[in-house]
């Protein structure tokens, strides 16, 4: 398996810009969640779908966040317009009740800055 | 009462040393305590994980010790290596629940 995939890498853009993020999760895995990392904050719990339907998104910071997951394969985190506090590593992570302790694989991050 | 408070925020020791990193919770639902490690530039990674029904659980050079009552857990590293150098994640899950609450992290290097 190519274990969970996120793209871009990485992400410069300016103050005011939308930007997109994706996530393709391990095929068969019915969760997906999307984690932001800083050194200030640590790793925060943004928003995560089940079966493509958001359960829980009190982490997401405000309404310049948006996240959709249209199928089993895909999901995107938006923001819209970029601040330069948003800069930080975004994860997706996801997992299945069917393994022991509902692992999470947590994907290789996209870093983002914001100028 | 989500709260997972780990400690130390940072640890330097030298090869062959024992590193222990410490959590403590408050909210008694928690039933499953995972351990993240995370290199450099990469996902956080599950490394070993415990339920409150047993004090400890070995994998290989890697313990978590649990008490129940006190409510706190910890990770040791045996024989550590400079490869361990990472940060690591205690975290909590509730039962029934997917959602983990993370620790801060704690990052360890380990020096030849």
């Amino acid at each position: 398996d190519a274990g969970v995939i996120q793209s871009p890498r990485h992400e410069v853009t300016e103050m005011g810009q939308e930007v997109t993020l994706r996530c393709k999760p391990i095929s068969g895995h019915d969760y997906l969640f999307w984690y932001r990392q800083t050194m200030m904050r640590g790793l925060e719990l943004l928003i995560y779908f089940n079966n493509n339907v958001p359960i829980d998104d009190s982490g997401m910071p405000e309404d310049r966040f948006s996240a959709k997951m249209p199928n089993a394969s895909f999901s995107t985190l938006k923001i819209q317009p970029s601040e330069p506090r948003d800069s930080a590593v975004y994860f997706c992570a996801s997992s299945s009740p069917g393994l022991a302790g509902y692992e999470q694989y947590f994907g290789p991050g996209t870093r983002l800055t914001v100028t | 009462q989500q709260q997972v408070k780990q400690s130390p925020q940072s640890l330097i020791v030298q090869k062959g040393g024992i590193p222990i990193i410490n959590c403590a919770y408050e909210n008694t639902a928690f039933d499953y305590f995972p351990w993240y490690q995370q290199f450099p530039g990469k996902g956080p990674a599950l490394l070993i994980a415990i339920r409150p029904d047993v004090s400890e659980k070995k994998e290989g050079r890697f313990t978590i010790s649990f008490n129940k009552s006190a409510k706190q857990f910890s990770l040791h590293i045996m024989d550590s290596q400079p490869g361990d150098s990472a940060t690591y994640f205690c975290a909590a899950r509730r039962r029934g629940y997917q959602k983990v609450t993370f620790g801060t992290g704690t990052k360890l290097q380990v020096i030849p």
